[in-house]
């Protein structure tokens, strides 16, 4: 099992490029989430997904927009990028609350 | 409305002294506590959960209703137990609310 993978690993964006953040968990686990990690912020969730099908905003959703492709990817994209999302975004999946959830490798961000 | 406390940026001990790592939280219901820790440029991964009480690299972590704290140690650190720890609490809901972490720094 490759667990919990994510695409691209590091990407530099010029400000007002659009990207996706690619995220696929085989660990057929029905909820996925979007997490951006700042120093002294700790992981702050984005957007997250209970099933396919459904998406939920989490405490810092505004910038970005999320789709739940299927069980197994949960995409995050930047529609208009800026400086203040140079970040380190993790995708986690996990079966059902409160069990353990499980996190990707992570993307670098840029943005200049 | 659920929230994670992690006091101490930073951590800094001698390889063999005892470590201790405080969280505390706010939550109303029963609360799933976890510790994660995420080794330099590495993913995060679970180091412990309270429910399992189980010693995992020989930390521990008790969590405590009446002070609402769920403080990780380790009686002797080793220059390997160098990470950030992120304490974390899972309510009802499908959110995981994370600490803002502590980085520990372990020397020779």
């Amino acid at each position: 099992n490759a667990g919990v993978t994510q695409n691209p690993k590091f990407q530099v964006l010029k400000t007002g490029q659009s990207m996706t953040l690619q995220c696929a968990q085989d660990m057929n686990h029905n909820s996925m989430y979007w997490y951006r990690q700042d120093p002294g912020m700790g992981l702050r969730l984005i957007y997250y997904s209970a099933s396919e099908g459904t998406t939920d905003k989490g405490e810092v959703p505004n910038g970005y927009n999320v789709s739940r492709l299927n069980k197994r990817e949960f995409s995050l994209r930047l529609e208009s990028a800026a400086p203040s999302q140079t970040s380190v975004y993790f995708c986690a999946s996990r079966l059902d609350p409160p069990e353990t959830q499980y996190f990707g490798p992570g993307t670098r961000l840029l943005v200049l | 409305a659920q929230r994670v406390t992690q006091p101490e940026k930073l951590l800094s001990v001698f390889k063999g002294a005892p470590v201790e790592l405080k969280c505390n939280y706010s939550y109303s219901g029963s609360p799933e506590l976890f510790w994660y820790v995420q080794y330099s440029r590495q993913r995060l991964q679970l180091l412990l959960r309270h429910i399992s009480r189980e010693s995992i690299k020989g930390f521990t972590a008790d969590l405590n209703k009446g002070e609402t704290s769920f403080h990780l140690k380790k009686p002797f650190a080793q220059e390997e137990d160098s990470a950030m720890y992120y304490c974390a609490l899972s309510g009802n809901d499908y959110k995981l609310s994370f600490g803002a972490g502590t980085t520990v720094t372990v020397r020779a």
